[in-house]
């Protein structure tokens, strides 16, 4: 079975500049979570999604949004970057909801100039 | 509110070595806990989980509910051992992982 995948794996942008990132979980998997990871914070969490709907969202601005698609496909977007935005982003599946083991990609890195 | 916390942030042993990485919670109910590793150039895996009582590469968890912690232990480390650690809880049904800061393991040779 192939794992997580992550596209695009390393993305440059400038301030002000909007991104998305897109996450393909295990095939089967219907639950998505996105991570913040980051050397000074670890990992924050964004939001979750299963069966396209938001069942959790972390302490982030409002910028920070995301989406499931039917096929279990998920992106995040961030708007009006800023510089503090870098980071990984990483995209964990599961078989089903919050109990289950998460099963995370190898994320994208963001940089932000 | 519910939170995780792994004392320290880096810890070296030396090959052979006892190892023990802290983790410690602040909840008053029964969380779901589990141990994450993430290799040098490898993604975040599950190490292992409290509810399946395993042992995972030697490490073993135990969850002392008097002191809030589930510390990961293993008797002996190896240098294929070090790597990040993170402690991981479910507090409440419905809610997400809390991951702590994380630990990096360095195994000294």
């Amino acid at each position: 079975k192939a794992g997580v995948t992550q596209t695009p794996r390393y993305l440059i942008k400038t301030r002000g500049q909007q991104v998305t990132l897109s996450c393909s979980p295990i095939s089967g998997h219907r639950s998505v979570s996105w991570y913040q990871q980051t050397p000074g914070q670890g990992l924050q969490f964004l939001f979750e999604y299963f069966s396209e709907t938001q069942r959790n969202k972390g302490n982030f601005p409002g910028r920070f949004s995301g989406r499931q698609f039917s096929n279990s496909r998920s992106e995040m977007n961030v708007s009006t970057l800023e510089l503090g935005d870098s980071a990984l982003y990483l995209c964990a599946s599961s078989l089903a909801y919050n109990k289950e083991t998460q099963y995370f990609g190898p994320g994208t890195r963001l940089l932000v100039l | 509110a519910q939170r995780v916390t792994q004392p320290e942030k880096l810890l070296s042993v030396f090959k052979g070595a006892p190892v023990e990485l802290k983790c410690n919670y602040s909840y008053s109910g029964s969380p779901e806990l589990f141990w994450y590793v993430q290799y040098s150039r490898q993604r975040l895996q599950l190490l292992l989980r409290h509810i399946s009582r395993e042992s995972i590469k030697g490490f073993t968890a135990d969850l002392n509910k008097g002191e809030t912690s589930f510390h990961l232990k293993k008797p002996f480390a190896q240098e294929e051992d070090s790597a990040m650690y993170y402690c991981a809880l479910l507090f409440i049904e419905n809610t997400p992982l809390v991951f702590g800061k994380g630990t990096r393991l360095s195994v000294i040779a």
